[in-house]
């Protein structure tokens, strides 16, 4: 079954670090999302992306955030200075369209810790 | 601010019984309702996509119910086994369907 894959699953990195997070959506997809959750908060939307731009971003995807599509298979999530509040699990996922009743599939996550 | 919410919280209960919790959401504007189930180090994974009032859909032992007059879904499991310990996730569509807006999740643990 298409599965859409994260790497890394860790990351820990120093404060003020540019770190990269990757993901592979499933490769029929056209939406692609990043969320996360902080520990014993919501899973919370970040941005969205369709047509190699963004759609929609949330008031935490400040500068600091940006995301790309570099090679039609990699959606990938930068984070320029990491701060210690940007410690938390990273999802991303993908659907096949941005319908309300279309189901999002998931990778399972990158925790990144920032130190 | 759109408020989603989930109860309990957390949820323990012996392996063989049935247990449900709820997912509240706006009851304006309504298109769809997502439960996701989120075993630890695993991807969350869809259950259930609901999107009419009175709607009941079944996977296995698990099955919920939605009525979008009252803003509420139910998640049923009947006959609890230790593998559906996992926090069970639901989710509202907004911004046109474009994102998910989470409620706060219910973590479950089926006990031997």
């Amino acid at each position: 079954e298409p599965e859409v894959t994260q790497t890394p699953s860790h990351q820990v990195t120093q404060m003020g670090q540019e770190v990269i997070l990757r993901c592979v959506p499933i490769s029929n997809h056209l939406y692609f999302y990043w969320y996360r959750q902080i520990l014993g908060q919501k899973v919370e939307f970040l941005v969205s992306f369709y047509n190699n731009e963004i759609s929609e971003k949330s008031e935490i995807f400040d500068d600091q955030f940006s995301v790309e599509r570099p090679d039609g298979s990699n959606f990938t999530l930068k984070i320029r200075s990491t701060k210690l509040e940007d410690s938390a699990m990273y999802f991303c996922a993908s659907r096949s369209s941005a319908v309300e009743n279309t189901e999002a599939f998931f990778g399972q996550g990158t925790r990144l810790t920032v130190v | 601010i759109l408020n989603v919410e989930q109860s309990p919280q957390s949820l323990h209960v012996q392996e063989g019984d049935s247990t449900n919790f709820t997912c509240s959401f706006p009851s304006s504007n309504f298109y769809a309702l997502h439960w996701y189930r989120w075993e630890t180090a695993k991807s969350p994974e869809a259950l259930f996509v609901m999107t009419l009032n009175g709607d009941e859909k079944k996977k296995g032992r698990i099955s919920a119910t939605l009525n979008t007059k009252e803003g509420y879904s139910y998640l049923y499991i009947k006959g609890s086994q230790p593998e559906d310990s996992a926090t069970y996730l639901c989710a509202f569509p907004t911004g046109g369907g474009n994102k998910l807006t989470f409620g706060t999740g219910t973590q479950l643990k089926v006990e031997l």
